[in-house]
């Protein structure tokens, strides 16, 4: 139980195009969805922290016009970046916090590396 | 200074041995506990969670915690290929709250 995925794996895109990466919990519904970025060989940090239905919160210095965040549905959220540029490329992940089990356990998806030329 | 503080490594280890890895903390608010697997290119996977100070063990894998020190590892016996990840510690304060990752340790146990 308790999958979370992610789409697209991977997506290569020019410089100051924008890109959609949706998170979706497969067999629960989470309140809570979080984006994390990660550099190669570095820890996750996380961006923004959604829930379902409200706007997101933003970590400082993310900038939130630039990493739009949707969180539509019990099920899905959406991390959109705008005029991506090199800088943007990192890997992307989410993580969904499940409602019913009580335990504010966060299920990771298995990212987005997303590359900006 | 970082609230957690984790050695990168990379860590290189024969197939067998018993592995420790740790992290350090600042905040003594902290009190929930976990640590993550990765591999490489793939998402976290919880690989144990503990709120209280002492050992929890799971399988091979043994989490301790030492709030006195702000000190948490994560022993793995009889070490595996498959081992072969990043290990990410990870904290927080509050049932609620947000995560705090470590930088990750990069094990690898060679057969």
């Amino acid at each position: 139980g308790a999958v979370v995925s992610q789409h697209p794996s991977r997506v290569i895109c020019k410089s100051g195009t924008s890109v959609k990466i949706e998170c979706r919990s497969l067999d629960f519904q989470a309140t809570t969805m979080f984006w994390y970025r990660q550099f190669p060989k570095q820890s996750l940090m996380l961006m923004a922290t959604s829930n379902e239905g409200s706007k997101a919160t933003y970590e400082q210095g993310v900038e939130k016009d630039k990493f739009l965040i949707n969180h539509a549905s019990l099920t899905l959220s959406t991390l959109t970046v705008t005029s991506a540029h090199p800088e943007d490329s990192s890997f992307y992940i989410c993580s969904a916090r499940d409602r019913a089990s009580g335990t504010y356990e966060q299920y990771f998806g298995p990212g987005t590396r997303l590359t900006v030329t | 200074q970082k609230e957690v503080e984790q050695d990168p490594g990379p860590l290189s280890v024969p197939e067998g041995a018993i592995v420790s890895l740790n992290c350090t903390y600042s905040n003594s608010a902290f009190q929930y506990f976990m640590w993550y697997r990765q591999y490489s290119r793939k998402g976290p996977e919880l690989l144990m969670y503990t709120y209280s100070s002492g050992n929890k063990e799971d399988g091979r894998f043994t989490a301790q915690v030492d709030k006195s020190s702000k000190y948490i590892s994560l022993f793995i016996r009889d070490s595996q290929p498959s081992d072969s990840a990043t290990y990410l510690c990870a904290i927080r304060e509050t049932s609620g709250s947000r995560l705090t990752f470590g930088e990750g340790t990069q094990l690898t146990v060679n057969p």
